[in-house]
């Protein structure tokens, strides 16, 4: 199972949009729509941003939206605040019953 | 509250064994799937393996099957993972976590994690 693609970092002022990529096959992410996204702050624990694609948790600021395209999913962060400097991934469900990750996205607020 | 708190993290030696505990309280253990995820030093998640609330459907990473084992104990709601054989890639932050659903397996979205206990694999 090959981890997922993301882009090493993105970054973005204050106020402006972002969005994180999230590459895999059709056997995880274009075959299924269960791919989560955590947000992760240094020496804490991973933080549940979106499920089945699009879902937000409650309590999740709705600045974060995800969506799919065919084997690419992303997440977006809108309205970008210092708060939102964090690392990023992506999971998703795969055809082998598994469960894949994305290798990580830092996100800098410039 | 929900918490998750796991134990037995360690220094071991290659080929040894050690055995992780999550104790969860605050929820219906039994109607939730559990997970174990880990993350290297530095490095990203990884996932490890996941079981039914009925503990009857497990999976494994491809790194860890055959030789780890994720069991439950729904009376005392604590998770376990046996860990056996383990190499130097096996250090790691091992963190339990659940699904954000009862209804969830393994779609990933944990929306609940302990805070994770160290195993460090070295001579």
């Amino acid at each position: 199972q090959s981890a997922l693609t993301q882009p090493a970092s993105v970054s973005g002022s204050p106020g402006q949009s972002i969005t994180i990529s999230c590459t895999g096959t059709s056997s995880d992410v274009g075959g299924h729509n269960h791919v989560s996204w955590y947000q992760q702050h240094p020496g804490e624990a991973p933080k549940l941003m979106i499920y089945d694609v699009t879902n937000r948790p409650a309590g999740v600021s709705s600045r974060f939206s995800g969506s799919k395209s065919g084997n690419t999913a992303s997440l977006t962060i809108s309205g970008l605040q210092a708060e939102d400097e964090a690392d990023y991934y992506c999971s998703s469900y795969t055809s082998s019953s598994t469960l894949v990750f994305g290798g990580g996205t830092k996100v800098t607020v410039l | 509250e929900v918490q998750l708190l796991e134990s037995g993290g360690g220094l071991v030696q290659p080929g040894g064994s050690l055995r992780l505990s999550c104790s969860a309280s605050g929820f219906t253990f039994s109607n939730y799937a559990m997970g174990w995820v880990r993350q290297a030093p530095g490095k990203g998640l990884e996932w490890v393996s996941s079981i039914r609330g009925s503990g009857d459907s497990i999976y494994y990473g491809d790194s860890v099957q055959g030789r780890f084992t994720i069991s439950r104990d729904n009376s005392k709601n604590t998770l376990y993972l046996q860990m056996n054989s383990l190499r130097a890639e096996d250090t790691a932050l091992y963190y339990c976590a659940r699904p954000y659903s009862s209804s969830f397996f393994i779609r990933g979205s944990f929306d609940c994690w302990g805070q994770g206990t160290l195993v460090t694999v070295s001579s």
